[in-house]
């Protein structure tokens, strides 16, 4: 079964506007936490924001904030202000860390964003 | 160093060689990753390091796939008899540690291998 569920191959929003990505995870390991990574047209991967899975409110890092629904397994990327050069792919992932015993990071399959000017 | 480095940043190899590739992570991070990338496809678990040990080598896709980390920092992921299915970004990655679940790993620009 998919641990991380990206389920928007690609979306396009008009820049200035908010974008909303999605991820679905799976786990039964209580304690876990949840990040997101930009990967632009250049390769390199960029950590954007982390939400650890007993954190009570939802991470914020500037233009970026993380809409963390615990009880739907949900941990939705949202972008506000679009800017152009946030056009890349976006990659939801997964660390586990009490049960499964292993501390490997599991990511999604991606979202690729286009911003139109 | 101020990120993770990773070498050759691009390699071109004929099937059946093997190649090498390196891997510096940021200094004092004791948690390794290696991760393959195939073009346009997400990202693939190979095999993490605490230290020099790997707890998790589950993701190696084969046995021609190996790799080691010596005094806790360079690592190098070797793959013998390359196949044209090996053709991949090879992305590496630290944290500072493994334990804890907000522990952030910081990718390298990878290295791109292509077999011909």
């Amino acid at each position: 079964a998919q641990k991380i569920t990206q389920t928007q191959p690609g979306m396009f929003v008009q820049e200035k506007e908010a974008v909303t990505l999605d991820c679905t995870y799976d786990t039964s390991d209580p304690s876990y936490g949840l990040f997101w990574y930009k990967q632009p047209s250049s390769g390199e991967m960029i950590f954007l924001i982390y939400q650890g899975s007993y954190d009570q409110q939802n991470a914020t890092e500037g233009r970026y904030s993380l809409n963390f629904q615990k009880a739907r397994k949900s941990a939705n990327l949202v972008i506000s202000a679009s800017q152009l050069g946030d056009s890349a792919m976006y990659f939801c992932a997964m660390r586990e860390g009490l049960i499964s015993g292993t501390y490997k990071y599991i990511f999604g399959t991606g979202t690729r964003l286009k911003v139109l000017a | 160093g101020a990120g993770v480095s990773q070498s050759p940043s691009n390699k071109v190899t004929e099937k059946g060689k093997d190649v090498e590739l390196r891997c510096d992570p940021i200094s004092g991070h004791t948690a390794l990753y290696w991760y393959r990338q195939s073009l346009g496809q997400g990202l693939e678990f190979l095999i993490y390091f605490q230290g020099n040990s790997a707890p998790d080598k589950s993701g190696l896709p084969s046995d021609r796939f190996s790799a080691e980390r010596t005094g806790g920092s360079v690592s190098t992921l070797t793959i013998q008899r390359t196949q044209q299915e090996d053709s991949a970004v090879y992305l590496c990655a630290s944290s500072l540690r493994t334990g804890g679940t907000g522990n952030t790993i910081y990718f390298g620009e990878g290295s791109w291998l292509t077999v011909v």
